[in-house]
């Protein structure tokens, strides 16, 4: 059975740090492509970061510096570090496995998610 | 950044009502459009892909249809279980997709 199990939320003060883990079972995720999605509270869903099979990365713009993504194959997690935290970073973040249905780079879903963790920045 | 925009932001229906949700995009994404389905404080679920064809799993009662620009998801007898958000998303610019602004399904 699939299955995505974040940790590492919790309260923290603007300009602290974080690191977020992903543990999964039932798939290999060094061999899939991994993300990040936050949702603040109340508002809608953002990809924050991606991790490729090669070990490529993408950050979006709002976290672009301060966070990186990344795995560990021995213990089957993908991490999220989280530096120089803003309020605007409140949110409760997933992490999720990126299925590619078609043949070429482009066409996927995110099939299996975690069930959540969240983190709020605030003094 | 592609731009998805969803109409309406929310919507009061009954049991056994068709549902319509509508999502845009700024540019043509051919078909590389899902749909998810989010309860409050669970994770999003996914509906559709590709446009239409639909998750292993999920009732036949959903469907989605669209591509190019302009996308939809129907709900054809709404059941007590799918009152949610539902939230469409592209992956035609990897890998920056991007989440319409989500649709509000409530209880009339």
């Amino acid at each position: 059975e699939v299955q995505l199990v974040e940790s590492g939320g919790g309260l923290v003060q603007p300009g602290g740090s974080l690191r977020l883990s992903c543990a999964a079972s039932g798939f290999t995720v060094s061999s899939n492509f991994m993300t990040w999605v936050r949702q603040a509270p109340g508002k809608g869903l953002e990809c924050v970061s991606f991790i490729y099979t090669g070990g490529s990365t993408y950050y979006a713009d709002s976290v672009k510096g301060r966070f990186t993504i990344s795995r560990d194959q021995s213990k089957n997690t993908v991490y999220l570090q989280m530096n120089s935290l803003r309020a605007e970073d409140t949110a409760v973040y997933y992490c999720a496995r990126d299925y590619y249905y078609g043949a070429g780079p482009l066409g996927s879903y995110f099939d299996y998610w975690g069930q959540g963790t969240l983190v709020t920045v605030s003094s | 950044d592609i731009q998805m925009t969803q109409s309406p932001s929310s919507l009061s229906a009954s049991v056994r009502d068709r549902v319509t949700i509508t999502c845009r995009a700024s540019q043509s994404i051919n078909k590389y459009l899902n749909w998810y389905q989010q309860k409050p404080g669970k994770a999003p679920k996914i509906l559709i892909y590709g446009a239409s064809s639909l998750q292993s799993g999920v009732p036949s009662r959903f469907s989605g249809s669209g591509s190019g620009t302009d996308f939809t998801l129907t709900i054809t007898s709404l059941q007590p279980e799918d009152f949610a958000t539902y939230y469409c998303q592209q992956t035609y610019t990897t890998p920056t997709w991007t989440f319409g602004q989500g649709t509000k399904v409530e209880v009339k």
